[in-house]
């Protein structure tokens, strides 16, 4: 069971968009921790998508946002492209652990 | 431009060691945290160690789920850093993956690595008899 809860599943049409949630706890997220979102397209190794809850690195298209409100953050896709199928993992710091987390991942369908 | 290649997975018995590299090039190596990863068939991704950069102690930290079967370590003047993982279990049959640590920052007695930004294409560790 994942520190960090994703929903399993999401779907949208090209051009609709998601957000996907993630929601953590008091010594993760809601210690004050960042969350950063990786994209990880069939195959490949992780890319990270959106880092300090808000920011996108240089090449990642302005469709992807972030956000973080108390033990949660949130990674929303306007404008869905088949491109983005793929599966979507937060990720944070647990203190009481001592371990970066990872949410279980959220697959990304365009219908 | 930043590069990232894990080499050494491969088919392992049960209880034996393994040592994986990842080679680096593009970035000043000795200034970054470097951080491995795995991901079981099918699964998330786990975070498995990491190794401060030398301005923030070099030292190590690693997941409940390996202490004390894990090392890291780096070769700063190749830009290498390697994994070793012993007593091999069938459950650490995963993708393997280097990453570079973003953005180091400490707080409270403690130095973190604020997102992972490069990450290698991964290699295949399979423990099995």
């Amino acid at each position: 069971q994942s520190v960090l809860a994703q929903p399993p599943s999401m779907s949208g049409a090209p051009g609709q968009g998601v957000t996907i949630s993630c929601t953590g706890s008091f010594s993760n997220i809601g210690a004050g921790y960042d969350v950063h979102w990786y994209q990880q397209l069939p195959g490949t190794a992780p890319k990270l998508l959106i880092y300090e809850n808000k920011y996108r690195p240089s090449g990642v298209p302005d469709r992807f946002s972030g956000s973080k409100s108390g033990t949660s953050a949130s990674l929303a896709i306007s404008g869905l492209q088949a491109e983005d199928e793929a599966d979507y993992y937060c990720q944070s710091y647990d203190s009481s652990l001592g371990d970066y987390v990872f949410g279980a991942g959220t697959k990304v369908t365009v219908l | 431009e930043v590069k990232l290649v894990e080499f050494g997975g491969g088919l392992v018995e049960p209880g034996r060691s393994l040592r994986l590299s990842c080679t680096t090039s593009g970035f000043r190596f000795s200034d970054y945290a470097m951080s491995w990863f795995r991901q079981a068939p099918g699964k998330g991704l786990e975070w498995v160690g990491f190794i401060r950069g030398k301005p923030f102690g070099g030292t190590t930290d690693y997941a409940a789920s390996v202490r004390g079967r894990c090392s890291i370590s780096i070769d700063d003047y190749k830009g290498i850093a390697y994994l070793q993982l012993n007593s091999l279990k069938t459950e650490d049959t995963a993708v393997y993956f280097c990453s570079r640590g973003r953005r180091q920052y400490c707080s409270g007695g403690n130095c973190y690595s604020n997102g992972f930004d490069f990450w290698g294409q991964g290699t295949m560790v399979t423990v099995s008899s």
